[in-house]
């Protein structure tokens, strides 16, 4: 069965030290991998996404994730946290065969200090 | 702009009762999606649909059901509301084979 892992339930870094944000994943085949953000009282925006190719994809905000095949993760990194990332951090997977279906994991709660 | 609206956006009821909530989209997308979210459990999916009349059971659809009479909404009905039920309900569209699901605000639910 499908799965995702966030092993960080909360992570708190200063603003302007650098962000990384674990993700793996159990998937038998390729797999497409997601990363949403969640601000209080709000929906999901997605921040990036990967399919196949260059396994280091750029997103919104200065965000950016890896995908490490022989290592099953996706993890999202940010060069310089801003007050405003604090959030709430979803991985998602699916695939081909899926359907659209989505497998969240836990989610990583952010803070941020001044 | 096109969007996806939920309604209410708060609901509180009591245990028994049936409830239903409202999504809405205006990206004419074929597919549409209701999650609760839990802590401790992220998002899990309860019912989807790729289109008008086709409805399907998603990993948590016990006591929930949803149909599709048009392409813009997908409400989802608690036929007997029970307090595990009380969550943060959220719906979502995507178009086609795009993968990339958009949010709605979500529903907050508090069943009594």
């Amino acid at each position: 069965a499908q799965s995702v892992t966030q092993p960080d339930i909360h992570i708190t870094v200063s603003e302007g030290a650098s962000l990384e944000l674990r993700c793996n994943y159990s998937y038998g085949a390729t797999p497409y991998l997601f990363w949403y953000v969640q601000s209080p009282g709000q929906g999901l925006q997605l921040l990036l996404k990967y399919f196949s190719g260059d396994t280091l994809v750029q997103g919104i905000k200065g965000f950016e994730a890896e995908f490490k095949r022989s290592q099953s993760s996706f993890n999202l990194r940010k060069p310089s946290v801003h007050w405003s990332d604090a959030a709430e951090y979803f991985c998602a997977v699916t695939a081909y065969d899926q359907g659209n279906q989505f497998y969240f994991g836990t989610g990583t709660s952010l803070t941020v200090i001044p | 702009d096109a969007e996806i609206t939920q309604s209410p956006r708060h609901k509180i009821t009591e245990t028994g009762r049936q409830v239903t909530l409202a999504c809405h989209q205006t990206w004419n997308h074929n597919n549409m999606f209701w999650y609760r979210q839990d802590l401790g459990h992220g998002l899990r999916l309860i019912h989807y649909s790729y289109g008008v009349q086709d409805t399907n059971k998603g990993e948590v659809s016990d006591g929930y059901s949803v149909s599709r009479s048009n392409t813009e909404d997908l409400p989802l009905t608690l036929e007997s509301a029970a307090s595990s039920q009380t969550s943060v309900y959220f719906c979502a569209s995507s178009e086609g084979d795009s993968y990339e699901q958009y949010f709605g605000p979500g529903t907050r639910l508090t069943v009594t």
